[in-house]
């Protein structure tokens, strides 16, 4: 089946900092998205790219999806507190069902 | 609007023993969703509903899991016997034909 190999696993970053993670595929997607899930909470789309090098922002928040419709990657700028959690990438298939990528996690120091 | 609600949030259970996890989706959504997290891995797709018909099922682990949705509102996916790989956090998510997905808070299931 298809697999989204999704990196850094982890980062450990200070307050104000920018982090990028990004997200692989072996086989082309449609649609990108990228969700944020609280501690305790369940995943929240944050941005969703449907066009092949499409650039898209959402606050601080920056994603583009690749050339190739295999690769994306996240930004976030200025880190604060409450960007800790864990973030996937992911891509719908056949009946809106979503493939994710293995997660990561997110952490700020004040 | 009431979102996607899951119950219970945590659930600990010995091997062998049953659970049924509940989900209730937004209302007038027809899709929804099973997923789950086992520790460290990605989330994984289980099942698809739309209404009360299984549209795909294909991500079920094995025939010790049951996944209902009777009248195309509320599901209801049961474990049993679990087993300890069993454990992780199970997700819900619904949305209205091809629209966007939202989750619930998911049900963390430990089995001991």
């Amino acid at each position: 089946g298809q697999q989204l190999n999704q990196s850094p696993q982890s980062m450990f970053i200070q307050e104000g900092e920018d982090v990028s993670m990004n997200c692989t595929s072996s086989s082309i997607f449609n649609t990108w998205l990228w969700y944020k899930q609280d501690p305790g909470e369940g995943p929240v789309l944050l941005i969703a790219l449907y066009k092949a090098g499409e650039l898209t922002s959402n606050g601080r928040l920056t994603a583009q999806f690749g050339i190739t419709r295999k690769d994306s990657f996240l930004n976030i700028s200025a880190s604060i507190p409450s960007d800790v959690g864990i973030y996937f990438c992911a891509g719908p298939n056949a009946g809106n069902m979503l493939t994710f990528g293995g997660g990561t996690r997110l952490m700020v120091k004040p | 609007e009431a979102g996607v609600t899951q119950f219970p949030s945590h659930s600990v259970i010995e091997k062998g023993q049953t659970v049924t996890l509940r989900c209730d989706p937004i209302s007038g959504h027809d899709n929804l969703y099973w997923y789950r997290r086992v520790m460290g891995k990605e989330i994984k797709f289980l099942l698809h509903f739309v209404k009360e018909s299984k549209q795909d099922e294909s991500g079920m682990p094995n025939n010790r899991f049951l996944a209902e949705r009777t009248g195309g509102t509320y599901s209801t996916l049961k474990v049993q016997p679990a087993e300890l790989e069993d454990s992780g956090v199970y997700f819900c998510a619904s949305s209205q034909a091809t629209g966007e997905a939202f989750f619930g808070q998911g049900t963390r299931l430990t089995v001991v």
